[in-house]
């Protein structure tokens, strides 16, 4: 079972900040927060990871709340390109679980 | 370097006909996953390598799939006696190591359709 939740849908203005939550509250203390994104049925593709400092990358932003039971993935300006489904993942030491993720589609 | 390697991209295939699917993970990954995901669904978790460790084939849905690693590189997954619900994209993915904190990198996938 995937150990996240997500919103379904989300919309964002192009050229705003996609501002994308998840929720984990059962994660446990060696485990990594990891977003992916997936455009139509293409394989997923790496976001940003963290364990509990936020981190910057060249896509986007991962927040991490202090008791680490969610965090916020932001993109700063949103292109129609960003429009994909964004999975939120508690990555344990084995495999990866996906969730339903949230479908975040940037309108003009 | 390079990423994931999959093949074949897409393949047609008969109801009762087996099917192998072929990953390469990225050089020198040590961990290497599968995933089945059907039209407009999620991703499903099939099975996972790690060295030369047992694998997890915890996912596998029949035993009709099968999955093997030789070498602790290449992997086939094996679909004998196709169904028409095993049409599915089937992704392949690698990491360094198992360890949370190792990357996890997809291919692109094989496109698997059961007539």
């Amino acid at each position: 079972d995937a150990k996240t939740t997500q919103p379904t849908s989300m919309d964002c203005a192009e050229g705003r900040a996609a501002n994308l939550p998840c929720n984990h509250s059962t994660i446990s203390g060696n485990e990594y927060v990891y977003w992916y994104r997936q455009i139509h049925s293409q394989g997923p593709q790496y976001i940003i990871h963290g364990l509990k400092n936020n981190e910057t990358n060249e896509m986007a932003s991962l927040i991490i709340t202090e008791d680490r039971k969610s965090s916020t993935l932001i993109l700063p300006h949103a292109t129609l390109r960003d429009t994909a489904v964004y999975y939120c993942i508690v990555r344990g030491v084995n495999d990866m679980r996906f969730g339903a993720g949230t479908r975040l589609t940037v309108k003009p | 370097g390079a990423g994931v390697s999959q093949s074949p991209s897409n393949k047609v295939t008969e109801k009762g006909k087996d099917v192998e699917l072929r990953c390469d993970p990225i050089s020198g990954h040590t961990a290497l996953y599968w995933y089945r995901q059907s039209l407009g669904q999620g991703l499903e978790f099939l099975i996972y390598f790690q060295g030369n460790s047992a694998p997890d084939k915890s996912g596998l849905p029949s035993d009709r799939f099968s999955a093997e690693r030789t070498g602790g590189s290449v992997s086939t997954l094996t679909i004998q006696r196709t169904q028409q619900e095993d049409s599915a994209v089937y992704l392949c993915a690698s990491s360094r190591l198992k360890n949370s904190g190792n990357t996890i990198y997809f291919g692109e996938g094989s496109w698997l359709t059961v007539v």
